[in-house]
């Protein structure tokens, strides 16, 4: 069964700061991955997927994201982070066998920014 | 153009009451998902429709848990009795094909007393 880890719950960062959350991936197969963000009160929105193809993988909102296979790793970056920024971010996997496609998400990091 | 639509926001019952979540997704998106999130963790799938019909359903607990996508479009949950264990957000997404970018709704966050 595929799983996703992000290993930390919490990541503290100052505006201005660059960036890296985290993720890790068990799955046979190259998945499709993906990171979303989600601010208090809103819906998931998705910021960036890797299906195939060059592995480092622009988004919305400046963020980018490298797929290494070797590490089995999806980790989120940003150069410089804004307070806006401040939001819990998950790691999502998903993969397509036999008519199924079930996406996992990891348990979420969240991102506090400090002025 | 409109997102995904999900009533009520929040829903307030008491155990073994029954619930129903509503859900509208993006036009022309034939993939429906409905996920569970509780506090602290990741959305968990529930279940997955392809137009109107229920795929990937292993998740659902099927002995108070209930859905339906008539006409491929609009879609209800539904617990039926709600267990105190069931307090968590019940978020809505579609997409135009299954490993397409999923759309979330606001999802209902729900409190079994």
């Amino acid at each position: 069964a595929q799983s996703v880890t992000q290993p930390d719950i919490h990541i503290t960062v100052s505006e201005g700061a660059s960036l890296e959350l985290r993720c890790n991936y068990s799955y046979g197969a190259t998945p499709y991955l993906f990171w979303y963000v989600q601010s208090p009160g809103q819906g998931l929105q998705l910021l960036l997927k890797y299906f195939s193809g060059d592995t480092l993988v622009q988004g919305i909102k400046g963020f980018e994201a490298e797929f290494k296979r070797s590490q089995s790793s999806f980790n989120l970056r940003k150069p410089s982070v804004h307070w806006s920024d401040a939001a819990e971010y998950f790691c999502a996997v998903g993969s397509s066998s036999g008519g199924s496609y079930i996406p996992t998400f990891g348990r979420g990091t969240s991102l506090i920014v400090h002025p | 153009e409109a997102g995904v639509v999900q009533s009520p926001r929040y829903k307030i019952i008491e155990k073994k009451q029954p619930v129903a979540f509503w859900c509208n997704p993006i036009s022309g998106h034939n993939t429906l998902y409905w996920y569970l999130q509780n506090l602290g963790q990741g959305p968990e799938l529930l279940i997955r429709y392809e137009n109107e019909e229920a795929v990937d359903d292993s998740q659902l607990p099927k002995d108070r848990f209930s859905a339906e996508r008539l006409k491929g479009v609009d879609s209800t949950l539904k617990i039926q009795p709600a267990e105190l264990g069931d307090s968590a957000v019940y978020l809505c997404a579609s997409s135009l094909a299954p490993w397409e970018t999923q759309y979330f709704g606001p999802g209902t966050r729900l409190l079994v007393l």
